[in-house]
């Protein structure tokens, strides 16, 4: 089955300080691994999508790697901002079932 | 930018009573996703739709809960007898594709559900 774990679990730095974010998985035979942001209360907002052919993925600020074979995905933030603050979710999605299983998340605080 | 739309935003209920989840997905996609989170835990996968039949369905989606996409735009949720474990935040999602980079699944702002 599944697993997938995210560390750490919080994070509070300093604005304008560059961070990473982790995420592994138990089973490397995924289809695409999604990083979500999640602001108290509410829904889930897409950041990335790389497929498991990719090795990473850039959006603004924001870089996601993806190393299948080791099982594990980062995210990067440049230049955090207290807007960022947020609880970020990665999740992945098998070959087996197209339905996403996410981390626990890392709750971001970034601090002006 | 479209987006996925889902009603009530809270519905508060009696256990033992039917609830209804609406969603209105992305109008192009095709793939549609119900997950849910209770309070300090991950978000789990409910089932997904496709092509008017259930795709896929996790433990937890026993015979309590069922899904239809009763016109061309809702896609809903149906729980019959509700229990106090099912407090959660529940969330529509949908896709495009499964495939060629058109298989983000984008989410509603979900409704957060109380059994008393």
């Amino acid at each position: 089955k599944q697993e997938v774990t995210q560390i750490p679990a919080a994070l509070s730095v300093p604005e304008g300080e560059n961070l990473v974010l982790n995420c592994s998985f138990t089973d490397s035979a995924i289809y695409n691994l999604q990083w979500f942001r999640q602001d108290p209360g509410k829904g889930l907002t897409s950041l990335l999508l790389i497929q498991s052919s990719q090795r990473e993925q850039t959006s603004g600020r924001l870089n996601a790697s993806l190393d299948k074979s080791s099982g594990r995905s980062t995210l990067y933030i440049a230049a955090s901002q207290p807007g960022d603050s947020a609880t970020y979710l990665c999740a992945v999605f098998i070959n087996a079932g197209n339905m996403l299983t996410f981390g626990g998340g890392t709750r971001l605080m970034v601090k002006p | 930018e479209p987006e996925v739309t889902q009603t009530p935003s809270h519905q508060v209920t009696q256990m033992g009573q039917e609830v209804i989840l609406r969603c209105v997905p992305i109008s192009n996609h095709l793939y549609f996703y119900w997950y849910r989170q209770i309070l300090g835990q991950k978000v789990e996968f409910l089932v997904s739709f496709y092509n008017n039949e259930i795709s896929e369905k996790s433990e937890i989606f026993d015979d309590q809960f069922s899904v239809e996409r009763p016109d061309g735009s809702n896609f809903t949720l149906k729980i019959r007898s509700t229990k106090l474990e099912d407090s959660a935040m529940y969330f529509c999602a949908s896709s495009e594709s499964l495939n060629r980079g058109r298989e983000t699944q984008y989410f509603g702002p979900g409704t957060r559900l109380l059994v008393l």
